[in-house]
């Protein structure tokens, strides 16, 4: 079966420090990934998905990167923490198909606050 | 752009029904989800249509009319445990890509009393 792993689970830093998130899925090959923050009160907001290794696409302009060294790791970076990068972070996977359904999987996320 | 509205808030106690709305404008459609998200958690998976109808999964049922762009997820014979977000994707794709893409709606809490 198909899992998902997330670390750190929670994370409180300081504005201005660096930020790294990590990301593995477990017992599929070539999924799609995808980074979402969930901030209070707001929406799940896709970040980045890839569709392949050292493929990524990002939806919202901002201070965040992301990266796929591996096929089945995903990393959310920041190189200088803004206070509104406070949220829910969690990384998702999907089967890559091209057409039907392909929910996503959710791992357990990576609660950040920044101070 | 894609746009989904859902209600914020609904409550409804033990035992019984509840049917949660969930209205989309998008371009591109290929689909729509419910996930359940419990306080503090990830969401989980519960349905999908892509074909107008009703399908069937247990206590949970979810609709899908295109014309409309319309859905529904009904919830029957309510649990405490049943407590938690529910949450509207649809699935469109953008640009030409195969991608298909999620897009969420903020989540409507459900809580359901004794």
């Amino acid at each position: 079966s198909q899992t998902i792993h997330q670390w750190p689970a929670t994370l409180v830093q300081p504005v201005g420090s660096p930020l790294s998130l990590e990301c593995t899925v477990e017992g599929t090959s070539n999924p799609n990934l995808y980074w979402y923050r969930q901030a209070a009160g707001r929406g799940l907001q896709l970040l980045f998905y890839s569709v392949g290794i050292g493929q990524i696409s990002s939806e919202v302009p901002q201070n965040l990167s992301a990266s796929r060294p591996q096929d089945r790791q995903f990393i959310l970076s920041s190189k200088k923490l803004l206070l509104s990068d406070s949220g829910f972070y969690l990384c998702a996977w999907s089967v890559r198909r091209l057409a039907g359904g392909n929910e996503q999987f959710f791992g357990p996320g990576t609660r950040l606050t920044v101070l | 752009g894609q746009n989904i509205d859902q209600p914020t808030e609904m409550t409804a106690t033990e035992g019984a029904i509840v049917q949660i709305n969930c209205t989309y404008q998008t371009s591109g459609f290929n689909g729509l989800f419910w996930y359940q998200q419990h306080a503090g958690e990830a969401p989980t998976f519960l349905s999908y249509n892509v074909l107008d109808g009703l399908e069937e999964k247990g206590r949970f049922s979810s609709f899908l009319s295109r014309s409309k762009g319309y859905s529904y997820l009904l919830l029957k014979e309510l649990q405490m445990k049943d407590s938690a977000s529910y949450l509207c994707a649809v699935r469109a794709s953008d640009r030409g890509s195969t991608l298909g893409r999620l897009y969420f709606g903020r989540g409507t809490q459900l809580t359901v009393w004794p």
